[in-house]
This record gives C-alpha cells, structure tokens and sequence, in this order.
C-alpha cells in the first residue's frame, strides 16, 4: 500500500483481556517501530525491527507486552491480560532503514474497560 | 539523560503570526532532531529535520535553528495560517535509531 496500515483503527476490550495489535509497513521498509501514544503525552517509543530481528526492546512497558514481525513485512504487538493504563493509540511507523525517515500509520486507538 | 522537553504545552496566534516552539535535549549523543506535525485521528508526519553541523534549515514557511551548545532547537512556522493548526512534536535520536519526543505543542491559528 502507499502508505502505513494498521488495524484495527480502534479497539476496545475489557480489562484481562488479550489483544492484537496489526501494522503493515510500506512496502521494501526494512525497519519497523512502535510507540505508544498516551492522552496529552508525547511518543513513547516500544520496540524497533529490522527486518525480522528486534535488536531494542528496551521501550516494552512490562512482560505483558511483546511483538513479532514476519517475512520482514508484517508485525503484530500483543499484550495479554491489559490493564486500564494500556490505554493509550499505539502507533506503528516503518523506514527504508537504519536511519531513514520514519512514516507513521494512523494508529490503533485501543480502549480498556 | 533520554528526555527530550517541549514548550510550550500549548500556543494560539493569529494569521500570520509567527508562533515558535522550543525544545531542549541533555543526550549530546543526539544527532538527528525531526519534527513531526499530527492531526486529530492521524499518525504523525515528518515535518522538517536537522542534524547538528548545522545551525539553521529552512523547507518553506518551515524553520528549524539549533544551538548545539546550548542543546537546544526551535521550529519556527513564518506567515502561519489556519490549516497549520495542528500538534507539534520535536524528537531526537541517536545512533540506537528509535526517536525520543517531546511532549507536543498544540498549535492553533486563528483567521
């Protein structure tokens, strides 16, 4: 796609659920990044892919969270059994590489109850 | 030492005016220092952004001027108009890739 994508566009879930969390890089990107967006903060960054690899982690809130991305294309972020403060948009952006501009999707703007 | 600080929280100008936003960094390892424009209900698009050899950069109405020795930057908006009312986040990066924003300035002009 032209730009990119993630779903779902909003989420909500009660509290202890797991959920799933879907990006979708533009395509040929070989770097992959989530953040976490909470109301009235800035991004915090959670983790960073290259290619299939996750050399930095670092950003993960807790053992609740983890993500994987496949083919070098696709990556989903987990967290199991969530907690009102995951609340928050969680923004996934991609880059040509290592040190590339990184474009942003949209989002998901995930709700727990 | 990662943090990046953002003022102000929020600013309102009239058409034309020239609103600036401030940042400042502690990392002298930062090396890259974008800006990022944000609607509501949108992911954040790159804006301009500069790396530390230089003092000024220019893309438009858009102006970054950064002072390595104090550790500071700035985003200046030249002959603003009410389309560019948005939220505005300055960020950093070092070699590790990842960026570290500010905590965003909502900007807005009025006609």
């Amino acid at each position: 796609g032209a730009g990119v994508s993630q779903s779902p566009s909003n989420k909500v879930t009660e509290k202890g659920k797991d959920v799933e969390l879907r990006c979708d890089p533009i395509s040929g990107h070989t770097a992959l990044y989530w953040y976490r967006q909470s109301l009235g903060q800035g991004l915090e960054f959670l983790i960073y892919f290259q290619g299939n690899s996750a050399p930095d982690k670092s950003g993960l809130p807790s053992d609740r969270f983890s993500a994987e991305r496949t083919g070098g294309s696709v990556s989903t972020l987990t967290i199991q059994r969530t907690q009102q403060e995951d609340s928050a948009v969680y923004l996934c952006a991609s880059s040509l590489g290592p040190g590339g501009t990184q474009h942003f999707g949209d989002g998901t703007r995930l709700s727990i109850l | 030492q990662q943090q990046v600080k953002q003022s102000p929280q929020s600013l309102i100008v009239q058409k034309g005016g020239i609103p600036i936003i401030n940042c400042a960094y502690e990392n002298t390892a930062f090396d890259y220092f974008p800006w990022y424009q944000q609607f509501p209900g949108k992911g954040p698009a790159l804006l301009i952004a500069i790396r530390p050899d230089v003092s000024e950069k220019k893309e438009g109405r858009f102006t970054i001027s950064f002072n390595k020795s104090a550790k500071q930057f700035s985003l200046h908006i030249m002959d603003s108009q009410p389309g560019d009312s948005a939220t505005y986040f300055c960020a950093a990066s070092d070699n590790t890739d990842k960026l570290i924003f500010g905590t965003g300035t909502r900007l807005q002009v009025f006609p």
